[in-house]
């Protein structure tokens, strides 16, 4: 069935560094990847997307990368600062008439000053 | 242009209760989907409505129940309330137009069942 696994759980980066985060799937027909980001207390919020046809997309210091092949993608955030402290989280979707995304489990980010 | 509303933003109701969850759509969406969130995991599907009707349904038994109304906003039921139905309830809208899988999220209903 549908699963999306995320790596790591928990990530701790010093302010200025990177931070990468990991998604695999198992279902080849999915087409939609987002990132969602929520802070605590508030809602999750789409922060980036990407579709199967597109292999990497960026805005502003977060970026996207996909591997149809391997099923897997990965969010990237560079320069990181403390406000990106938060909970990530991956989903993805596949083609059809409802938007069912199925999410990781997520990644809790701590930028430290 | 409005975001998506929920209410209330907490509740807390005891085993075998009913209980009903409210959600106005972001402006110009017309299409409602919403998901189960527990402590420390993703949301889950739980089904999506569009034009009242109900569309798509994830995991969730008929228990699970719900509505759309003309002005898109749309109401999540659940009956014989389970310890296990704990969890932060989240409406999310959208659009069927050519960006329609982007989701925008409420703020949720923190549910808690004694």
């Amino acid at each position: 069935g549908e699963n999306v696994e995320q790596h790591p759980s928990t990530l701790s980066v010093q302010e200025g560094d990177s931070a990468v985060i990991k998604c695999t799937y198992s279902d080849s027909a999915s087409n939609y990847f987002p990132w969602y980001k929520q802070e605590l207390g508030k809602r999750p919020q789409l922060i980036i997307d990407i579709r199967s046809n597109v292999g990497e997309k960026k805005d502003q210091r977060i970026a996207v990368t996909l591997n149809k092949t391997a099923k897997h993608f990965s969010l990237h955030i560079t320069e990181t600062q403390p406000e990106d402290s938060a909970v990530y989280f991956c989903a993805v979707k596949r083609p059809g008439g409802y938007n069912k995304l199925i999410f990781g489990a997520g990644t809790r980010l701590a930028v430290h000053p | 242009e409005t975001g998506v509303t929920q209410s209330p933003t907490h509740l807390i109701k005891t085993r075998g209760q009913q209980v009903t969850l409210r959600c106005s759509s972001q402006s110009g969406h017309n299409t409602v989907s919403w998901y189960q969130q527990a402590l420390g995991q993703g949301p889950q599907f739980i089904f999506q409505y569009y034009r009242e009707e109900e569309n798509g349904r994830g995991n969730f038994p008929p228990r699970f129940s719900g509505l759309q109304f003309p002005n898109y906003s749309s109401e999540l039921n659940v009956n014989a309330l389970e310890l296990d139905d704990s969890a932060l309830y989240l409406c999310a809208s959208s659009t069927t137009g050519a960006t329609n899988e982007k989701l925008f999220f409420g703020s949720g209903t923190q549910l808690s069942v004694l």
